[in-house]
């Protein structure tokens, strides 16, 4: 089976930079993702990492190291808005082909003014 | 472009009461659905996925079960729901590499 790790509560300032962390063990590894999801709401997606490295939009960076089973999310600049729960999943093949996304419990980041 | 729709956005149903939650896709064809439930500040569960019409597949065992009667339509049920089945549901549907969910229903069972 699937399984991920990552804290369950990060505080930061405003301006601050924050780097949420993910280990995750699976069969059949496809890529890493990450998602934001405010109080009330979906989830919404944000990254993606199917290679080692570092992969950045705008604010947001993602890190993957398949070796080390392990990713990170960084969020520069924090804005208040940037207080949400955040998530990191794992795509992986099943059987019959069908990419299935496990999902880690979160991580609630409060940004602080 | 591709869009997601779920209904009813919040439910409010008495325990032993049936269930059906619907879920539609429009502008993309044959995609992998999904529908996951979210209790109050946990992380999501993968309750069952689809690959095509009648495909179904099971994560976890529960009373819920699935269907896709249609290639863009996905449909989560229920005979006779309990109080553990309060949550936030959630269909969604794959493309490249993202996820993306509908709006989510709210489930309370009463």
């Amino acid at each position: 089976g699937q399984s991920l790790e990552q804290p369950s509560e990060v505080t930061a300032v405003e301006g601050a930079i924050v780097q949420i962390n993910c280990t995750y063990q699976t069969s059949g590894f496809y890529g890493l993702s990450w998602y934001q999801q405010h109080d009330g709401g979906a989830p919404t997606f944000l990254s993606y990492n199917a290679l080692d490295g570092l992969e950045e939009t705008g604010r947001f960076s993602s890190f993957l190291s398949r070796s080390d089973s392990y990713g990170y999310l960084l969020l520069q600049e924090l804005q208040m808005k940037d207080s949400a729960s955040y998530f990191c999943a794992v795509r992986s093949i099943s059987s019959g082909s069908a990419r299935q996304l496990t999902f880690g419990s979160g991580t609630q980041l409060t940004v602080l003014p | 472009s591709q869009t997601i729709h779920q209904w009813p956005a919040t439910l409010v149903q008495p325990v032993g009461s049936p269930l059906s939650l619907e879920c539609t896709v429009e502008g993309t064809s044959n995609p992998n659905l999904y529908w996951y439930r979210q209790a109050a500040g946990r992380g999501l569960q993968l309750l069952f996925y689809s690959i095509g019409i009648d495909q179904i597949s099971s994560e976890v065992p529960q009373n819920l079960s699935a269907s896709r009667p249609q290639d863009r339509q996905f449909i989560l049920s229920s005979k006779k729901l309990l109080l553990s089945d309060s949550g936030f549901y959630l269909c969604a549907w794959t493309q490249g590499q993202g996820s993306f969910f509908g709006q989510g229903t709210r489930l309370t069972v009463v």
